[in-house]
């Protein structure tokens, strides 16, 4: 089955500065690639996914890229404000799977 | 995300007593999961249902049971024969399966007494 591992588990950026956090996956057939946030006490919230299809995906500050051949992907975080501070995991499933493989976490503090 | 629905907010539990935890959504996805987090970690999957009245196991599904009568509804039952379970529950729906975008509930928090 799949396995995703995601690093670092912690991470601490001033603000302003950019955060990288990355995910490898095990399933060659995995084609779908979601991030979530989540805040304390609060549910994880979508914020960027992508397909195989694609290589990169860009929305405003938040970007995810992949790179199929050598089964990874990255979260890109630019210019990184106070409301960024939340734990982040990556995901990983394909088409006729039953369920979405979680990363184990990145918990992200910007610093003022 | 304001589709999905759990009931209570905050539950607290005998132990030896069964508690039912509430998902609703109205969303018209076929697929609906149930997740436990811990505090610091991540998310396991206890239970899932890709189609009204079937389900299957997840990595977790020891004390735990569910039912998918209705497509909206997605109850998970926590038993007494689970030892530990103080956790963070949240529920999640999909379109159709694990490809497509799944979108949580607020989550409820489960303490034994």
């Amino acid at each position: 089955g799949e396995n995703v591992e995601q690093h670092p588990s912690t991470l601490s950026v001033q603000e302003g500065d950019s955060a990288v956090i990355k995910c490898t996956y095990s399933d060659s057939a995995s084609n779908y690639f979601p991030w979530y946030k989540q805040e304390l006490g609060k549910r994880p919230q979508l914020i960027i996914d992508i397909r195989s299809n694609v290589g990169e995906k860009k929305d405003q500050r938040i970007a995810v890229t992949l790179n199929k051949t050598a089964k990874h992907f990255s979260l890109h975080i630019t210019e990184t404000q106070p409301e960024d501070s939340a734990v982040y995991f990556c995901a990983a499933s394909r088409r006729g799977a039953q369920k979405l493989v979680f990363g184990q976490g990145t918990r992200l503090t910007i610093n003022p | 995300d304001g589709g999905i629905t759990q009931s209570p907010k905050y539950l607290f539990r005998k132990e030896g007593q069964n508690v039912t935890l509430s998902c609703e959504q109205n969303l018209n996805h076929d697929a609906m999961y149930w997740y436990r987090q811990d505090p610091g970690q991540g998310l396991r999957l206890i239970y899932y249902s890709q189609i009204v009245n079937d389900f299957q196991k997840g990595d977790i599904a020891e004390g735990y049971s569910v039912s998918r009568e209705k497509k909206e509804s997605f109850p998970l039952t926590v038993t007494s024969a689970q030892k530990n379970p103080t956790a963070f529950y949240l529920c999640a729906s999909s379109l159709r399966g694990s490809a497509d975008t799944q979108y949580f509930g607020p989550g409820t928090r489960l303490t034994v007494l």
